[in-house]
Protein backbone atom coordinates (compact mmCIF):
# COMPACT_ATOMS: atom_id res chain seq x y z
CA UNK A 1 0.00 0.00 0.00
CA UNK A 2 1.08 3.47 -0.54
CA UNK A 3 2.99 4.93 2.37
CA UNK A 4 4.33 8.85 2.90
CA UNK A 5 6.88 9.84 4.66
CA UNK A 6 7.72 14.05 5.38
CA UNK A 7 11.27 15.36 6.17
CA UNK A 8 13.08 18.52 6.14
CA UNK A 9 14.03 21.53 8.98
CA UNK A 10 12.28 21.16 12.29
CA UNK A 11 13.42 24.95 12.73
CA UNK A 12 13.48 27.65 10.51
CA UNK A 13 13.93 31.21 11.31
CA UNK A 14 11.11 33.84 11.34
CA UNK A 15 11.57 35.88 7.22
CA UNK A 16 13.14 32.46 5.79
CA UNK A 17 11.70 29.79 3.86
CA UNK A 18 10.38 26.65 5.24
CA UNK A 19 10.95 23.91 2.69
CA UNK A 20 9.59 19.82 3.19
CA UNK A 21 9.82 17.19 0.82
CA UNK A 22 7.25 14.30 0.95
CA UNK A 23 8.79 10.75 -0.67
CA UNK A 24 6.05 8.17 -1.69
CA UNK A 25 6.46 4.54 -1.28
CA UNK A 26 4.07 2.00 -3.13
CA UNK A 27 3.26 3.66 -5.76
CA UNK A 28 3.97 5.96 -8.16
CA UNK A 29 3.07 9.68 -7.58
CA UNK A 30 2.56 10.09 -11.36
CA UNK A 31 -0.53 8.25 -11.13
CA UNK A 32 -3.12 10.07 -12.14
CA UNK A 33 -6.25 9.45 -10.15
CA UNK A 34 -4.21 11.14 -7.12
CA UNK A 35 -3.59 14.38 -6.16
CA UNK A 36 -0.60 14.98 -4.13
CA UNK A 37 -1.42 17.37 -1.09
CA UNK A 38 0.23 19.25 2.12
CA UNK A 39 -2.33 19.68 5.26
CA UNK A 40 -0.88 21.30 8.46
CA UNK A 41 -2.10 21.52 12.16
CA UNK A 42 -1.03 24.46 14.12
CA UNK A 43 -0.95 23.93 18.10
CA UNK A 44 -4.59 23.82 19.54
CA UNK A 45 -6.48 24.31 15.77
CA UNK A 46 -7.84 22.39 13.49
CA UNK A 47 -6.59 20.96 10.25
CA UNK A 48 -5.35 23.88 7.29
CA UNK A 49 -4.86 23.14 4.02
CA UNK A 50 -2.11 24.28 2.84
CA UNK A 51 -2.45 22.92 -0.89
CA UNK A 52 -1.76 20.18 -4.14
CA UNK A 53 -0.48 19.19 -7.08
CA UNK A 54 -1.73 17.45 -9.97
CA UNK A 55 0.62 14.98 -11.66
CA UNK A 56 0.21 17.47 -14.61
CA UNK A 57 2.05 19.36 -12.47
CA UNK A 58 -1.72 21.69 -11.80
CA UNK A 59 -1.62 23.34 -8.53
CA UNK A 60 -4.29 24.60 -6.29
CA UNK A 61 -3.37 26.97 -3.02
CA UNK A 62 -5.24 28.10 0.17
CA UNK A 63 -6.25 31.50 -0.93
CA UNK A 64 -4.75 32.73 2.63
CA UNK A 65 -1.53 31.25 1.98
CA UNK A 66 -1.66 31.27 -1.98
CA UNK A 67 1.12 34.78 -2.11
CA UNK A 68 3.74 32.39 0.07
CA UNK A 69 2.99 28.67 -1.14
CA UNK A 70 5.26 26.38 -3.90
CA UNK A 71 4.69 22.96 -4.56
CA UNK A 72 6.36 20.98 -6.66
CA UNK A 73 6.71 17.48 -7.81
CA UNK A 74 9.78 15.08 -9.00
CA UNK A 75 8.53 12.29 -10.28
CA UNK A 76 11.69 10.75 -10.84
CA UNK A 77 12.48 10.52 -6.87
CA UNK A 78 8.66 10.01 -6.37
CA UNK A 79 8.41 12.72 -4.33
CA UNK A 80 6.54 16.13 -4.02
CA UNK A 81 7.95 19.17 -2.28
CA UNK A 82 6.61 21.97 -0.68
CA UNK A 83 8.21 25.81 0.19
CA UNK A 84 6.38 28.51 2.13
CA UNK A 85 7.96 32.13 1.99
CA UNK A 86 8.40 34.59 4.85
CA UNK A 87 7.45 32.46 7.85
CA UNK A 88 6.33 33.51 11.18
CA UNK A 89 5.61 31.95 14.39
CA UNK A 90 2.16 31.52 12.83
CA UNK A 91 3.36 29.06 10.46
CA UNK A 92 4.31 26.36 13.48
CA UNK A 93 2.71 23.32 12.61
CA UNK A 94 2.92 19.76 12.29
CA UNK A 95 2.82 19.47 8.37
CA UNK A 96 1.83 16.46 6.97
CA UNK A 97 1.61 15.38 3.33
CA UNK A 98 -1.07 13.81 1.91
CA UNK A 99 -2.92 11.94 -1.03
CA UNK A 100 -6.48 12.63 -1.68
CA UNK A 101 -9.24 11.75 -4.40
CA UNK A 102 -11.34 14.40 -5.87
CA UNK A 103 -14.25 14.41 -8.49
CA UNK A 104 -15.86 17.29 -10.02
CA UNK A 105 -19.53 16.26 -10.76
CA UNK A 106 -21.99 19.02 -12.53
CA UNK A 107 -23.32 21.02 -9.30
CA UNK A 108 -20.55 19.15 -6.72
CA UNK A 109 -17.56 18.11 -5.82
CA UNK A 110 -16.27 14.98 -4.24
CA UNK A 111 -13.42 15.46 -1.80
CA UNK A 112 -11.25 13.04 0.26
CA UNK A 113 -7.68 12.14 1.61
CA UNK A 114 -7.40 8.50 2.27
CA UNK A 115 -3.47 8.50 2.83
CA UNK A 116 -1.90 10.43 5.38
CA UNK A 117 1.90 10.75 6.04
CA UNK A 118 2.83 10.88 10.02
CA UNK A 119 3.49 14.34 10.01
CA UNK A 120 6.97 16.47 11.22
CA UNK A 121 7.03 19.39 13.34
CA UNK A 122 8.03 22.41 12.27
CA UNK A 123 8.79 25.52 14.77
CA UNK A 124 9.70 28.86 13.48
CA UNK A 125 12.04 30.44 15.65
CA UNK A 126 14.88 33.44 15.77
CA UNK B 1 -10.69 29.93 13.02
CA UNK B 2 -11.97 26.99 11.23
CA UNK B 3 -14.36 27.36 8.25
CA UNK B 4 -15.85 24.04 9.27
CA UNK B 5 -17.88 23.94 13.55
CA UNK B 6 -17.48 21.07 15.31
CA UNK B 7 -18.18 20.66 19.23
CA UNK B 8 -14.73 21.10 20.80
CA UNK B 9 -15.59 17.71 22.85
CA UNK B 10 -18.03 14.92 23.74
CA UNK B 11 -17.98 11.79 25.83
CA UNK B 12 -19.66 8.89 26.47
CA UNK B 13 -19.00 5.59 27.98
CA UNK B 14 -18.31 2.75 26.94
CA UNK B 15 -20.72 0.48 24.77
CA UNK B 16 -22.59 3.96 24.27
CA UNK B 17 -23.50 5.68 21.08
CA UNK B 18 -22.22 9.69 20.34
CA UNK B 19 -22.67 11.72 17.43
CA UNK B 20 -20.35 14.54 16.15
CA UNK B 21 -21.27 17.29 14.26
CA UNK B 22 -20.20 19.49 11.19
CA UNK B 23 -21.31 23.05 10.41
CA UNK B 24 -20.64 24.55 7.41
CA UNK B 25 -22.46 26.66 4.83
CA UNK B 26 -24.02 26.51 1.24
CA UNK B 27 -20.52 27.35 -0.53
CA UNK B 28 -18.94 23.84 0.87
CA UNK B 29 -20.88 21.07 2.71
CA UNK B 30 -24.41 22.72 1.42
CA UNK B 31 -23.00 21.39 -1.93
CA UNK B 32 -20.15 19.23 -1.94
CA UNK B 33 -19.59 15.77 -0.44
CA UNK B 34 -18.44 15.24 3.09
CA UNK B 35 -15.50 13.11 4.77
CA UNK B 36 -14.31 12.36 8.34
CA UNK B 37 -11.12 11.54 10.00
CA UNK B 38 -9.97 10.01 13.51
CA UNK B 39 -6.57 11.16 14.27
CA UNK B 40 -4.42 9.82 17.16
CA UNK B 41 -1.83 12.21 18.44
CA UNK B 42 1.37 11.30 16.79
CA UNK B 43 -0.01 9.24 14.23
CA UNK B 44 -1.12 9.88 10.81
CA UNK B 45 -4.92 10.58 10.65
CA UNK B 46 -7.11 7.76 9.38
CA UNK B 47 -9.78 8.33 6.65
CA UNK B 48 -12.94 6.65 8.62
CA UNK B 49 -16.24 7.73 5.98
CA UNK B 50 -15.90 9.25 2.81
CA UNK B 51 -18.96 10.66 0.50
CA UNK B 52 -20.71 11.58 3.09
CA UNK B 53 -21.65 7.84 4.25
CA UNK B 54 -18.97 5.44 2.76
CA UNK B 55 -16.71 3.73 4.61
CA UNK B 56 -13.24 2.38 3.56
CA UNK B 57 -12.35 -1.18 3.42
CA UNK B 58 -11.24 -2.23 7.11
CA UNK B 59 -13.49 0.53 8.83
CA UNK B 60 -16.26 -1.25 10.90
CA UNK B 61 -19.85 -0.43 10.69
CA UNK B 62 -19.92 0.82 14.38
CA UNK B 63 -18.86 4.00 12.29
CA UNK B 64 -21.15 5.91 10.15
CA UNK B 65 -21.49 9.59 7.98
CA UNK B 66 -24.69 11.41 7.41
CA UNK B 67 -25.39 14.76 5.65
CA UNK B 68 -28.36 17.52 5.46
CA UNK B 69 -28.06 20.60 4.22
CA UNK B 70 -24.95 22.49 5.35
CA UNK B 71 -24.74 20.31 7.79
CA UNK B 72 -23.00 16.39 8.30
CA UNK B 73 -22.72 14.04 11.22
CA UNK B 74 -20.11 11.16 12.61
CA UNK B 75 -21.97 8.38 14.52
CA UNK B 76 -20.58 6.37 16.01
CA UNK B 77 -21.89 3.33 18.66
CA UNK B 78 -20.63 0.32 20.52
CA UNK B 79 -18.07 3.04 22.06
CA UNK B 80 -14.58 1.81 22.92
CA UNK B 81 -11.55 2.88 24.71
CA UNK B 82 -9.62 3.14 21.92
CA UNK B 83 -12.24 5.12 19.98
CA UNK B 84 -10.72 7.97 21.98
CA UNK B 85 -8.98 10.60 19.56
CA UNK B 86 -9.92 13.82 17.86
CA UNK B 87 -12.19 13.55 14.92
CA UNK B 88 -12.12 15.77 11.81
CA UNK B 89 -14.61 16.65 9.30
CA UNK B 90 -13.60 18.06 5.98
CA UNK B 91 -15.20 18.97 2.43
CA UNK B 92 -14.18 21.08 -0.51
CA UNK B 93 -15.02 24.78 -0.74
CA UNK B 94 -16.44 26.97 -3.91
CA UNK B 95 -12.85 29.12 -3.03
CA UNK B 96 -11.49 25.84 -4.48
CA UNK B 97 -9.55 24.62 -1.90
CA UNK B 98 -10.38 21.88 0.72
CA UNK B 99 -11.49 22.70 3.99
CA UNK B 100 -11.69 21.29 7.48
CA UNK B 101 -13.01 21.60 10.88
CA UNK B 102 -11.60 22.38 13.80
CA UNK B 103 -11.79 18.60 15.49
CA UNK B 104 -13.61 17.18 18.37
CA UNK B 105 -12.21 15.13 21.17
CA UNK B 106 -14.35 12.07 22.42
CA UNK B 107 -13.71 10.81 25.16
CA UNK B 108 -14.87 7.53 26.60
CA UNK B 109 -15.33 7.54 29.92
Amino acid sequence: QVQLQESGPGLVKPSQTLSLTCTVSGGSISTGSYYWSWIRQTAGKGLEWVGRIYPSGSTNYNPSLKSRVTISLDTVKNQFSLKLSSVTAADTAVYYCARDRFFAAPHSYYYYVDVWGKGTTVTVSS
Amino acid sequence: QSVLTQPPSVSAAPGQKVTISCSGSSSNIGNNYVSWYQHLPGTAPKLLIYDNNKRPSGIPDRFSGSKSGTSATLGITGLQTGDEADYYCGTWDSSLSAVFGGGTKLTVL
